[in-house]
Formats: C-alpha cells, structure tokens, sequence
C-alpha cells in the first residue's frame, strides 16, 4: 500500500528541540521530492520545508530557518524534520507530503499525505 | 508571503453547484498554472481533488472542477452530496521564496 506515516510528535518546552520522522512505503521513496507541512489547531495548512531526491537542495519557509532542518535516508525509505529552538507558535499538527515529481522535475502539488503528528510546545 | 484569500465559508443545498475562489497575486495564482486543490475533512489528511488548475486525479469525481482566471483561482462542486462537506484549501506555487503557499480555507456545509 501507498503510504507515508509520520512519528515523533508529543509535548516539548518552549526553546526545546524534537526530531520528526516520516516512514514511507508502497513507491520509489527515492524518485521524489518530499515535504512537511504543518497545520496549527484551527488554522489553516502551511508548508514548511522541501527536499529533492538525494537531498542536495532543501528549502525553508522563512520562520522555520535555522531552526528546522529537514533530511532524508532514502535506503531506510524515510524523511525527518529536526527542530530546534521551539517556539509556542509551532505548535501544529505537521504533515509528511509527497511532492509531485516526474523525473527530476517538481510539478507544485502534494498527491500523498501522511494522517500527521502533533507537536505541543508549552510550559 | 501572505496566505492566498479565500471565502471563510460557503454552503449549498444537495444537488447544487457552489463556487469557491481563491485570490493571490501575479507571483502565485496569477503567474502559474500550478494551482491544486485539497479537501480536508475534520481529524483526516488534506486529499488532493484538483492539480495545475483544471486537472483531477484518477478517483476523484468529476463533480469537481477548477479553473483561473488572472489572479484569481475558483473551485465548482457540482451536484453538491452531503460527503462533500469539508474544508477546501487551493495552493499554488510562489517565486517568492517560500516556493508554496496555501489559501486561507473555506468550511463547505450541506444545507
């Protein structure tokens, strides 16, 4: 089955740190660009960072860079968010998304979600 | 970037047709044909329902429809069924640094 399934999110302290991870199945993981996009409770859907195929080329919304950093291990079929420095408004539900590729090229549309995982920073 | 400006709600009876818009600038929505669609039910993952402004994925209805003109972005839901209740979020590439940006959502009810 077509798949991505996203771990890692729970309760951290504001200036803290958590590291996300999105296991994907059923594709060529590898042949893709991937991306996080995150929702906070009630609010609407923003992306937040990108990474192309052998993670060579990575792009951040301007309030999560320098303290998110998004990789990948394309042997373990998987996608992480590193995040630091945590802040109350990141408090989100954070999607793992496929981004529409065709050979090297990105197509500007997600055609595979993960269901998310919740991250809560506060005190 | 600000969020692309969509109508907080709209709503229909069963069997109608409704019109969503989604308004952005000449650097998103008025510059590129990569306008998506996604519906969004309560406690789920967004689903894709239209790509690069008119197209639908394999399996989704065609009962939903997109098009563009200028700045301005509109999905149709024809024949509006009680499952089409949502929230409705278009995107669109930006050459704005944040490469993405998504609109600000519209609740979809069925009178």
């Amino acid at each position: 089955e077509v798949q991505l399934v996203e771990s890692g999110g729970g309760l951290v302290q504001p200036g803290g740190s958590l590291r996300l991870s999105c296991a994907a199945s059923g594709f060529t993981f590898s042949s893709y660009w991937m991306s996080w996009v995150r929702q906070a409770p009630g609010k609407g859907l923003e992306w937040v960072a990108n990474i192309k195929q052998d993670g060579s080329e990575k792009y951040y919304v301007d309030s999560v860079k320098g303290r998110f950093t998004i990789s990948r291990d394309n042997a373990k079929n998987s996608l992480y968010l590193q995040m630091n420095s945590l802040r109350a408004e990141d408090t989100a539900v954070y999607y793992c998304a496929r981004d529409k590729t065709i050979f090297a090229a990105l197509y500007w549309y997600f055609d595979l979600w993960g269901r998310g995982t919740l991250v809560t920073v506060s005190s | 970037q600000s969020a692309l400006t969509q109508p907080a709600s709209v709503s229909g009876s069963p069997g109608q047709s409704i019109t969503i818009s989604c308004t952005g600038t000449s650097s998103d929505v008025g510059g590129y044909n990569y306008v998506s669609w996604y519906q969004q039910h309560p406690g789920k993952a967004p689903k894709l329902m239209i790509y690069e402004v008119s197209n639908r994925p394999s399996g989704v209805p065609d009962r939903f429809s997109g098009s563009k003109s200028g700045n301005t972005a509109s999905l149709t839901i024809s024949g509006l069924q009680a499952e089409d209740e949502a929230d409705y979020y278009c995107s669109s590439y930006t050459s704005s640094s944040t490469l993405y940006v998504f609109g600000t959502g519209t609740k979809v009810t069925v009178l």
